[in-house]
């Protein structure tokens, strides 16, 4: 079945430590995302590849990177992780930006910041 | 993309038809109702969706109001894996609204 993947499902690393967080996707969609959801909130955007155009949201804090090397994978690099920046990350993709193109989300990945 | 409101919790029992209701009062003519769910420690899956008619796939039915201001999502025979927090997410269909701009959702428990 056509589906998107994260690796690894748990990720424990140390505070500055830096973490790299990989999607991929059978879909063949162009467009992939990374959202943020810390416990108990809801998913939020932080970031898109349309093909291999970045679109980073406003308000994403710099520490956060991210990675396109070719249609079917994408990376998360948190560059130096904060205790604030345990969450799941969920990695979505969709075959345009339009808004009536269905995202679909891998299982995320469990950060966990010591 | 125009705010929704769903209540924070409901129970339903194991069998029954689950009604979500949703509150979208400021939906633009062209804007999308998309139902999504999130089940514990998962990833957030894809329901179903509508612009002003019923729809109907083999998850759920969508029922969306004529003044396309409230929608409900109807699970027509609950069962325990149906438990899980669902968002009801209005969405413009033009291009440029990538981003799905999640509420609080509905925590759906299901009652064996």
């Amino acid at each position: 079945d056509a589906m998107v993947i994260q690796n690894p499902r748990y990720q424990v690393t140390q505070f500055g430590k830096p973490v790299t967080l990989s999607c991929s996707q059978t879909l063949n969609h162009n467009v992939m995302y990374w959202y943020q959801q810390k416990s108990s909130q809801a998913p939020k955007l932080l970031f898109h590849y349309y093909d291999k155009d970045f679109n980073n949201e406003a308000d994403t804090p710099d520490n956060f990177q991210s990675r396109r090397p070719n249609t079917s994978f994408c990376f998360l690099d948190i560059r130096s992780p904060g205790l604030g920046d345990a969450a799941m990350y969920l990695c979505a993709t969709s075959r345009g930006r339009q808004g009536t193109d269905t995202q679909y989300f891998g299982p995320g990945t469990r950060l966990t910041v010591l | 993309d125009a705010k929704t409101t769903q209540p924070p919790s409901m129970d339903c029992a194991e069998g029954r038809a689950a009604n979500l209701p949703c509150n979208h009062s400021t939906i633009s003519g062209n804007e999308y109702v998309y139902w999504y769910r999130q089940i514990h420690s998962q990833g957030p899956q894809y329901i179903i969706h509508g612009l002003k008619n019923n729809e109907t796939n083999e998850m759920a039915s969508l029922i969306i109001t004529e003044d396309r201001k409230s929608s409900t999502l109807i699970l027509p025979h609950a069962t325990l894996r149906d438990t899980a927090v669902y968002y009801c997410i209005v969405r413009a269909l033009n291009f440029g609204n990538e981003k799905l701009t999640f509420g609080t959702g509905t925590r759906l428990t299901i009652i064996p």
